[in-house]
């Protein structure tokens, strides 16, 4: 199985300043049909996850321009450009070019 | 906008069989996959299989052959069998539902599963 290996696991970040979390694959996640199927979801606590990106870099409706992606092949990353209170949750990358689907094990974003 | 609304079985003894039931609210039911995960306590979240409209069922292999996912079109509800459970199988399981296009989307709420004899 693909692993997706997320880090930091633990992400303390001050309101207004930006974050960033990184999501990388053990093998390249581009597909054979040239895309990648990179996601990224943030889960607030108590709910279910949502999803914030797809396919590497595209925002979902919905989400604030403040969040976006990026990477390739084997290295990606999520960035907030600037913390707000309620980005408190945790985010985790989901690879969907190789079966079995799998997933980084989570970042934490707490607020300072 | 589409939800995904998940019951069943909570608390299990082990050597009994897991049933969770997922229905889909809004969007068209066919032309995606309607996927289970998993997430035991303090470990990471499991991908567990698929199936599409027609009953088209894929699996992680590596926990195939406990799961059985079916598919009721009619009533736009899919569901998850595990026999037998396990202390090792206590988890909050998810469904989601696949696009094919962009990948995972839309989750359920989650049910905490809990295996204790």
């Amino acid at each position: 199985d693909v692993v997706m290996t997320q880090s930091p696991l633990s992400l303390p970040v001050t309101l207004g300043q930006p974050a960033s979390i990184s999501c990388r694959s053990s093998q390249s996640l581009v597909h054979s049909n040239g895309n990648t199927y990179l996601n990224w979801f943030q889960q607030r606590p108590g709910q279910s996850p949502r999803r914030l990106i797809y396919k590497v870099s595209n925002r979902d409706s919905g989400v604030p321009d403040r969040f976006s992606g990026s990477g390739s092949g084997t290295d990606f990353t999520l960035k907030i450009s600037r913390v707000e209170a309620e980005d408190v949750g945790i985010y985790f990358c989901i690879q969907g070019t190789h079966w079995p689907y799998t997933f980084g094990q989570g970042t934490k974003l707490e607020i300072k | 906008q589409v939800q995904l609304q998940q019951w069943g079985s909570g608390l299990l003894k082990p050597s009994e069989t897991l049933s969770l039931t997922c229905a889909v609210y809004g969007g068209s039911f066919n032309g995606y996959y309607w996927s289970w995960i998993r997430q035991p306590p303090g470990k990471g979240l499991e991908w567990i299989g698929e199936i599409n409209h027609s009953g088209s069922a894929n699996y992680s292999p590596s926990l195939k052959s406990r799961f059985t996912i079916s598919v009721d079109a009619s009533k736009t509800q899919f569901s998850l069998n595990l026999s037998p459970v396990t202390a090792a199988d206590a988890a909050v399981y998810y469904c989601a539902r696949k696009d094919p296009v962009n990948g995972v989307d839309f989750w359920g709420q989650g049910t905490l599963v809990a295996v204790s004899s």
